[in-house]
């Protein structure tokens, strides 16, 4: 079975809230986790990705959280936009990047104006 | 920089025919990755080629084959399509290290 997995698969927010997307992991052996987006009728596009030797990494108005005590990631969203509304997965890698990528379910985040 | 590109963008196909699906990657991307999305369903690994070879592939069965070439583009082929088979096969290559992976936009097979 899949060893990365999400908390909710919907997620509604108010334009202007800040949004956090969450997400469990199973393999304690992971050491790369990536956040993608994903709209209707496109691949998934790179967020933000982390490293298991950090905590926390920023980018433009994304934060993703690594907790690798309790094996949890999450990813923030700061003044949500109804441009976010999408589908998030976020996913895990094992190794020295020469492995593959496994993929949570994915949560819908759905942004009203 | 040109994105990853899959062709053809939609593919209908009748059980039991084969099916090829073609994706090139980023310039410079030596691995090339293939995903099933079956609808309302996440991300399942098919397979994986890097310097043009396999170098892992997912619980799929053997129908399910590609390769890769010396330009790195890399083609999936499905043979003896059953209806399940139904779903958007999306291409993504990356660079070797930890890298993430980019995605083309898929190619949305239907087997009727």
């Amino acid at each position: 079975g899949e060893s990365v997995g999400l908390h909710l698969p919907t997620l509604s927010v108010q334009e202007g809230d800040n949004s956090i997307i969450n997400c469990a992991y199973s393999n304690s052996a992971s050491d790369y986790f990536i956040w993608y987006k994903q709209e209707s009728g496109k691949g998934p596009q790179f967020i933000i990705d982390i490293r298991s030797n950090m905590d926390k990494r920023q980018g433009q108005r994304v934060t993703v959280l690594l907790n690798k005590t309790v094996k949890h990631l999450s990813l923030q969203i700061a003044a949500t936009q109804p441009g976010d509304s999408a589908v998030y997965f976020c996913a895990e890698m094992v190794g020295s990047g020469y492995s593959t990528l496994t993929f949570g379910k994915g949560t819908m985040l759905l942004v009203s104006p | 920089e040109a994105g990853v590109t899959q062709s053809p963008t939609h593919l209908i196909k009748t059980r039991g025919q084969q099916a090829t699906l073609r994706c090139s990657p980023i310039s410079g991307h030596t691995s090339v990755y293939w995903y099933q999305q079956a609808l309302g369903l996440g991300l399942q690994f098919l397979l994986w080629y890097d310097e043009g070879e396999e170098r892992n592939r997912g619980n799929f069965p053997p129908r399910f084959s590609g390769r890769q070439f010396p330009n790195y583009s890399s083609e999936l082929n499905v043979n003896a399509l059953e209806l399940e088979d139904s779903a958007l096969y999306l291409c993504a290559s990356k660079v070797r290290g930890n890298s993430p992976l980019h995605f083309g936009n898929g190619t949305r097979l239907t087997v009727t």
